[in-house]
Order: C-alpha cells, then sequence, then structure tokens
C-alpha cells in the first residue's frame, strides 16, 4: 500500500496564479482532510471531506476549494494564489471520524507564492 | 482562544535521559486526544489515541497518560532516533469532524 500520496511535491507560484493540489488514498478511508502548517502556527484544518461527494469547511478555508469526485482522491484548489498561502501543505485521510479518528498523513507540499 | 497548548517548546536530552513532554487542552467533553510523530520534512505519524482520563498506552520507549486537562508523553531512556516533533491534537467535542493541533515540541536527543 502507497497510503496517501501528494503532488507536486513542491512548487512556486507567482501572485494571481491558479494550480491544484492532489491527494490520494488507497486505504479505502471514508474521511480526508486539506491542513496548512506554518511555523509557529502548527497544523491548521482548511477543508474535509466526510465521504465522496461531499466536502466541509475546516478552520482557515478562505482562498481555497476542495473537491471529492472520487473516494480516494481529495483535490485541493488555489483559484488567485496569494503570498499569505506560502505553506506546507498535507493531507491526510482516516477511516472514521468521530470515534477513531486517528489520521494518516501524506509526505506535504511545499509551496512557495512570491 | 488556543484549544490544545504544548510544552515546552524545544527539549533536549542525553541519551538515556528520561523526561515527559506536556499537552494542555481546552475542549469539554473530549472526544479523543491524538499523539503524532513528525520527522523534519514528512507528515505526521500517528502514535497514540488516548479517550478518557486515566487511560494510558505504550509503545516501545514511549508512554502516553490523560488526565482531565492535560496529556503527558513520557520517553524512557531515549534514543537519537527519537529524535523528531511531538504532536499533540484535540477532536472537536460537538461535530468530531475537525481536530485542533498543538504547535508541537521538538524533541533533540544527544548521543
Amino acid at each position: 500500500n502507497a497510503g496517501v500520496t501528494q503532488t507536486p511535491k513542491f512548487r512556486v507560484l507567482k501572485t494571481g496564479q491558479s494550480m491544484t493540489l492532489l491527494c490520494a488514498q488507497d486505504m479505502n478511508h471514508e474521511y480526508m482532510y486539506w491542513y496548512r502548517q506554518d511555523p509557529g502556527m502548527g497544523l491548521r484544518l482548511i477543508h474535509y471531506s466526510v465521504g465522496e461527494g461531499t466536502t466541509a469547511k475546516g478552520e482557515v478555508p478562505d482562498g481555497y476549494n476542495v473537491s471529492r469526485l472520487k473516494k480516494q482522491n481529495f483535490l485541493l484548489g488555489l483559484e488567485s494564489a496569494a503570498p499569505s498561502q506560502t505553506s506546507v501543505y498535507f493531507c491526510a485521510s482516516s477511516y472514521r471520524g468521530q470515534v477513531g479518528g486517528e489520521q494518516y498523513f501524506g509526505p506535504g507540499t511545499r509551496l512557495t507564492v512570491t | 482562544e488556543d484549544q490544545v497548548t504544548q510544552s515546552p517548546e524545544a527539549l533536549r536530552l542525553q541519551e538515556g535521559e528520561s523526561s515527559s513532554l506536556n499537552c494542555s487542552y481546552t475542549v469539554s467533553g473530549l472526544r479523543g486526544l491524538f499523539w503524532y510523530r513528525q520527522d523534519p520534512g514528512k507528515g505526521p505519524e500517528f502514535l497514540f489515541t488516548l479517550y478518557s482520563a486515566g487511560e494510558e498506552k505504550e509503545k516501545e520507549r514511549l508512554k502516553a497518560t490523560l488526565t482531565k486537562k492535560e496529556s503527558f508523553l513520557h520517553i524512557t531512556a531515549p534514543k537519537p532516533e527519537d529524535s523528531a516533533t511531538y504532536l499533540c491534537a484535540v477532536q472537536d467535542p460537538n461535530t468530531g469532524n475537525q481536530f485542533y493541533f498543538g504547535t508541537g515540541t521538538s524533541l533533540t536527543v544527544i548521543p
């Protein structure tokens, strides 16, 4: 099993450009999450999904959109990148969110917006 | 208001020198408290889940404990390979779908 994979691993964008980050999991997990990690801030939840076709806002959703068209994939989009979105982005999945919701994380995408 | 606070921010130990990391939380009606390990440049790796006060879990040199307001990660006779950042997270008590992470404790074990 590959677990949780993320593409790309690194990306540099100019302000105003758009991009999509792809997360894929092969563990048949229902729940998937997108986080950003910034120095001194800890991991913060951007959006999450409790199943195929569903998405919901997390703690810091502004400037991002997501889609979960297939159970194994969760896409994070930036329509118009801003320097404040420079961060490391982690995708995670879990079998269930209500109880026993330990998450399995991908390796991260380092995004720099200039 | 911070849901999860971890201390210390950084900790340097000599190999074999036992210590504890602290995670205090302010949510009421805890659904779950999670410990993760994160190595530089990698994603967090799940270690433990604790659900109720008094619960303890162990894995090799690590033992996690939980009280009503805080959790401790005890590291017994650490080795250099235990060097990492240790993250604590709590599950949202209302929906259960969101998780609040602390900023972590960076542990360095010196040979």
